[in-house]
């Protein structure tokens, strides 16, 4: 079956400090979806990425989709504490099925 | 946005007894609802999806005769722990979208916090 792969598990850095987390599938995705979990909280959707090569920005978030759609990746720039929580990909084979990344839990320091 | 409200919250209940968790969309008919399992610090794992009028899809290992699915309305999703046992504490959420099409994003309920004594 589908497994979406996500590393680091955990990163800590310094407010101001650039972050990333990636997401490895094993098989060809449709698309790819990436979610913040607060602690305590339940995700929340940041964006979606379909095009192979596809890149999106959110302020400081960028978002990039591999060209063979098999892989992706989160990027934040200078990072700020209200930027802690659990970031989660979520990859799509086919319709109806999106499975998720391990998480990777980011903790800022100020 | 879109709004998907689960309830309860938090439920503690003995050994044996069986557990209803509801997840409704608020504002949206939702055609299929999916249902997580989470691990404390783990990720959300696929238990089953459920598509309005039909029966929900489980995924592998995961016992559809405790586990019980019923999607029988656009806006309502029920998911009963049948016979709960310590093992099944855990954290169970839910999440809608409203198309079949490949590039709807999922909205979540705010989750339930299941303890089993």
């Amino acid at each position: 079956g589908q497994q979406v792969m996500q590393i680091p598990q955990y990163q800590h850095v310094q407010e101001g400090e650039d972050f990333t987390t990636y997401c490895n599938s094993s098989t060809t995705l449709s698309n790819i979806q990436w979610y913040k979990q607060r602690p305590g909280g339940h995700p929340v959707f940041l964006i979606q990425l379909v095009k192979s090569g596809e890149v999106k920005k959110q302020k400081r978030l960028t978002f990039q989709f591999g060209e063979a759609k098999k892989n992706s990746s989160l990027h934040i720039t200078a990072t700020q504490t209200t930027d802690v929580g659990t970031y989660f990909c979520a990859g799509r084979e086919n319709f109806n099925k999106f499975y998720f990344g391990s998480g990777t839990k980011l903790n800022v320091k100020p | 946005g879109a709004v998907v409200s689960q309830h309860p919250s938090r439920v503690i209940c003995k050994s044996g007894t069986s557990v209803k968790i509801e997840c409704r969309s608020l504002d949206f008919q939702a055609t299929t609802m999916f249902w997580y399992r989470q691990f404390p610090k783990q990720s959300l794992m696929l238990m089953a999806t459920s598509n309005e009028g039909s029966k929900a899809t489980y995924e592998q290992g995961v016992e559809k005769d405790k586990f019980l699915i019923n999607h029988a309305s656009l806006t309502l999703s029920t998911l009963t722990v049948t016979s709960a046992h310590p093992e099944d504490s855990s954290f169970y959420i839910c999440s809608a979208t409203w198309t079949r099409s490949t590039n709807e994003k999922l909205f979540f309920g705010s989750g339930t916090q299941l303890s089993v004594l």
